[in-house]
């Protein structure tokens, strides 16, 4: 079975820009969660979509957004970027939502972005 | 919110040596603990997970251990090797998420 996979994997923009990440979650997945990682800040999280109903959301102002689409795949949006969200952006994907029975969370490679 | 503290924040064992990373958790109804090994410039990668009905769970030189009463779990590393070298981060769900420890940077000395 194929990985999580994201695109694109690298990606420079400029201040007050937008910015479009996509993550493909593990075939069958139907949770795909996403995470903000920076040397200081550890795995912080962004959001959590389960059929495409998003069911938590993290400390990050409304700039941050996302959506999942009917076949699982998951964008997330930056919009008006700030230099402060340079950092590489993880997504996961898991059958079940986190707290179920057999729930187990993969990761995907990430996607860099820095802000210049 | 479920807060998951990890201890130590970083780590350096001789080669052959063990190693212990220690996390409590605040949600008592967490069920599900995974520990993710991250390779620099790499995904964190799930090594071992222990669910809420079993008190430890080992895996060639990796085990993890739960104490629910408490609401501590440990990953322990016997006979370190050079490859595990790497930050480790533990996890807990609540509320539809994963909150993670702040991280634990291992370095195994040769």
């Amino acid at each position: 079975k194929a990985g999580v996979t994201q695109t694109p994997r690298y990606l420079i923009k400029t201040r007050g820009q937008q910015v479009t990440l996509s993550c493909s979650p593990i075939s069958g997945h139907r949770s795909v969660s996403w995470y903000q990682q920076t040397p200081g800040q550890g795995l912080q999280f962004l959001f959590e979509y389960f059929s495409e109903t998003q069911r938590n959301k993290g400390n990050f102002p409304g700039r941050f957004s996302g959506r999942q689409f009917s076949n699982s795949r998951s964008e997330m949006n930056v919009s008006t970027l700030e230099l402060g969200d340079s950092a590489l952006y993880l997504c996961a994907s898991s059958l079940d939502p986190p707290g179920s029975p057999y729930y187990e969370q993969y990761f995907g490679p990430g996607t860099r972005l820095t802000v210049t | 919110g479920e807060n998951v503290e990890q201890h130590p924040s970083t780590l350096s064992v001789q080669e052959g040596d063990s190693a212990v990373i220690k996390c409590t958790y605040s949600d008592s109804a967490s069920n599900y603990f995974p520990w993710y090994k991250q390779e620099l410039g790499k995904r964190p990668q799930l090594i071992i997970d222990i669910r809420s009905n079993v008190g430890e769970k080992k895996d060639q030189r990796i085990a993890v251990t739960l104490n629910k009463t408490a609401k501590h779990f440990s990953l322990h590393i016997t006979e370190t090797q050079p490859e595990d070298s790497a930050v480790y981060f533990c996890a807990a769900p609540n509320d539809y998420k994963l909150s993670f420890g702040a991280g634990t940077t291992v370095t195994v000395r040769a």
